[in-house]
């Protein structure tokens, strides 16, 4: 079954540092762009960040640039984000999802984990 | 920054037609998806490129683009459709999602 399962939320204080990862399962990880994807408490999808199939080439939402890290170790099948100096405004449901074969139509979403900036 | 702009809201009686658009400049020149959004559930992918359905997804699903606007269809709607649709589309190596439509079958 193909499968992606997020982990690495909690809560965390405004200023400070978290690493989510999502691991894949069921497909060739390798062979896929990675994307994470948020959604804050009753609101829409917001596009964070995409990672191509080695971790060479990597784009992010003006919102989190600078201050966010995707990454990938393709040989544990695990996608990452780095998050530093976070803010209210980070606070969200956050989805790793597959780039699928069809031209960045996203394929197979995790079922998310929550992050909450907040003193 | 690119914007896709989708209506708050459509509402529709079970049997019927419901259509969800999608605005955003230029948008017939590239690739929409459309995902659907149930409460509690992670986003499910249910037409890309315009106009062609994942497996697994009904037949009643269907989508097509022109001009300035992708437009999603739900033919003969199920109570069990109710949900937030979600248009998105590639910009300069961004992706920018609508703001969502909430389906409600009456």
């Amino acid at each position: 079954e193909v499968q992606l399962v997020e982990s690495g939320g909690g809560l965390v204080q405004p200023g400070g540092s978290l690493r989510l990862s999502c691991a894949a399962s069921g497909f060739t990880f390798s062979s896929y762009w990675m994307n994470w994807v948020r959604q804050a408490p009753g609101k829409g999808l917001v596009w964070v960040s995409r990672i191509d199939i080695d971790g060479s080439s990597t784009t992010y939402a003006d919102s989190v640039k600078g201050r966010f890290t995707i990454s990938r170790d393709n040989a544990k099948n695990t996608l990452s984000l780095q998050m530093n100096s976070l803010r209210a405004e980070d606070t969200a449901v956050y989805y790793c999802a597959r780039d699928g074969p069809a031209a960045g139509a996203m394929d197979v979403w995790g079922q998310g984990t929550a992050v909450t900036v907040s003193s | 920054s690119y914007e896709l702009t989708q209506p708050p809201s459509v509402s529709v009686s079970p049997g019927q037609t419901a259509s969800f658009t999608c605005s955003g400049d230029n948008l017939g020149h590239k690739s929409a998806s459309w995902y659907q959004q149930k409460p509690g559930q992670s986003p499910v992918l249910v037409i890309y490129q315009n106009d062609n359905r994942p497996s697994g997804i009904p037949e009643r699903f269907s989508g097509s683009s022109s001009g300035n606007t992708a437009t999603l269809t739900i033919s003969g709607t199920q109570a069990m459709d109710e949900a937030v649709y979600y248009c998105q589309a590639w910009d300069r190596s961004t992706a920018v999602f609508g703001g969502g439509t909430k389906l409600t079958v009456l």
